[in-house]
């Protein structure tokens, strides 16, 4: 199994909202990345996560929060978000912490209106 | 600082071999991907290459890495419309003191079909 889910498929949401998205893998893997990707664009990393701590945060506002509740979860909290955050937002898992053999999800489309 | 670029669009005709091409910078590279990505999709990983190899292939894959160029190319045989999309090349390089690996991506190629 090499799936990765994320939840929701789309999601629309005002500057004054808040939801998450929501990662999930069961292939026991121990690094976790949020990316974002605007269209025609390639991902950009926002945040890693290695055995459930953050290692890796690519200077992200703070309207971003990540949260890893364990090994096979990943939830990217959403606040106070501005009409340029809309992208495609990817979930990915790799063995451990080394980046070879990433498996990404189908993502979320995130609109903020 | 690291850099992988590719040309933005490709188009073969059904049938024929579509041949995507990649250069990258940094020669202390490990792993070299190729991932595709349908519209509106995720990123699918297609394969990828260690960098001590000069040529991986699956069925109509074939990864040629010329490491003395920095060139990385990606060939798909019998090229079908489902083959349809754009193609990542992507390598992987250690950035971090605590040797967490990040992937330095291209800008993408649009494979295009033609009938």
């Amino acid at each position: 199994d090499t799936e990765v889910t994320q939840t929701p498929k789309h999601l629309v949401m005002g500057m004054t909202n808040k939801k998450s998205l929501k990662c999930e893998q069961h292939m026991g893997h121990r690094a976790m990345y949020w990316y974002k990707q605007k269209a025609k664009k390639p991902p950009e990393l926002m945040f890693v996560y290695s055995y459930e701590k953050l290692s890796i945060n690519e200077s992200v506002p703070s309207r971003f929060s990540p949260e890893c509740p364990n090994s096979s979860l990943l939830n990217l909290h959403l606040h106070a978000l501005q009409p340029e955050d809309s992208a495609l937002y990817l979930c990915a898992s790799s063995q451990k912490s080394v980046n070879y053999e990433q498996y990404f999800g189908p993502g979320t489309r995130l609109t903020v209106t | 600082g690291e850099d992988v670029e590719q040309s933005l669009f490709l188009s073969v005709r059904e049938g024929d071999s579509s041949v995507i091409n990649c250069t990258y910078t940094d020669s202390s590279s490990t792993y070299l991907y190729w991932y595709k990505q349908e519209p509106g999709a995720g990123l699918q990983l297609l394969t990828y290459i260690f960098s001590n190899m000069d040529m991986k292939q699956d069925q109509r894959l074939t990864v040629l890495l010329n490491k003395k160029d920095k060139h990385l190319s990606l060939r798909i045989a019998d090229t079908q419309t489902g083959d349809s999309a754009i193609y990542f090349c992507a390598e992987s390089t250690s950035l971090y003191m605590d040797s967490n690996y990040q992937l330095i991506w291209g800008a993408g190629t649009k494979l295009i079909i033609k009938p």
